[in-house]
């Protein structure tokens, strides 16, 4: 079945230590993002991908980075998780960054920092 | 600042009655509105984009309208099914989508 695959499901993981998220997707979307979604807030995009190869930064970055080696694979890395970073994750895509298309998201990673 | 406002919070219908959510944007440059629906657990699934005033579109029980300062998610005749949180999204240049909190819906029987 076509689409984002996200894992893990959810985590807890101990303040200060750093976790890997990771997305797949397998419908050969050039744009690629990463958002937090928090009660009462929506979603926020942390970082973005145009292209296999470009990243960008988004409303929240801040303790975050990704890498885009290739069109299927975009990783989001906490280097030193905070509690502040609680939060479910989502990694959508689509075919291009343009405004004609709406996103397709993954079925999110809830993490809590302790 | 570029903001996205959804009203209400929640709402509770009765299977069979017609409402609306509500949507307002202080955005310049508006490229797209987008509406979401999010089941409990779930990623948002991608409903509607309209991009000028005046536009509506359909799907199944869900209409949705844009004016230039808000949109309208017009839901007829309800069922349970419909129950969701649905999200309202602006997008203002290629990179930002700019998301309302949402609006959660639940249809009693």
């Amino acid at each position: 079945i076509a689409g984002i695959t996200q894992a893990p499901t959810s985590q807890i993981l101990a303040a200060g230590r750093r976790m890997t998220l990771r997305c797949t997707q397998d419908m050969r979307h050039n744009a690629m993002y990463w958002y937090r979604q928090d009660l009462g807030l929506g979603l926020r995009l942390i970082h973005y991908s145009n292209t296999a190869g470009t990243t960008g930064k988004g409303e929240v970055p801040d303790g975050y980075s990704v890498s885009r080696a290739n069109t299927d694979d975009f990783p989001l890395t906490l280097a030193s998780a905070v509690p502040s970073q609680t939060s479910v994750y989502f990694c959508a895509s689509k075919r291009e960054a343009l405004p004609n298309y709406g996103y397709t998201f993954g079925s999110g990673t809830r993490l809590t920092v302790v | 600042e570029d903001q996205v406002t959804q009203s209400p919070e929640a709402l509770r219908l009765q299977e069979g009655e017609s409402s609306s959510l509500n949507c307002s944007y202080t955005v310049s440059g508006l490229r797209g509105l987008f509406w979401y629906r999010q089941d409990p657990g779930k990623g948002p699934e991608f409903l509607f984009t309209l991009y000028s005033a005046g536009e509506e579109k359909e799907k199944e029980r869900l209409k949705a309208t844009l004016t230039k300062k808000e949109s309208f998610l017009h839901i007829t005749a309800p069922k349970p099914e419909d129950s969701a949180t649905y999200l309202c999204a602006v997008q203002f240049n290629n990179n930002d989508m700019r998301f309302g909190a949402g609006t959660r819906l639940t249809v009693k029987p």
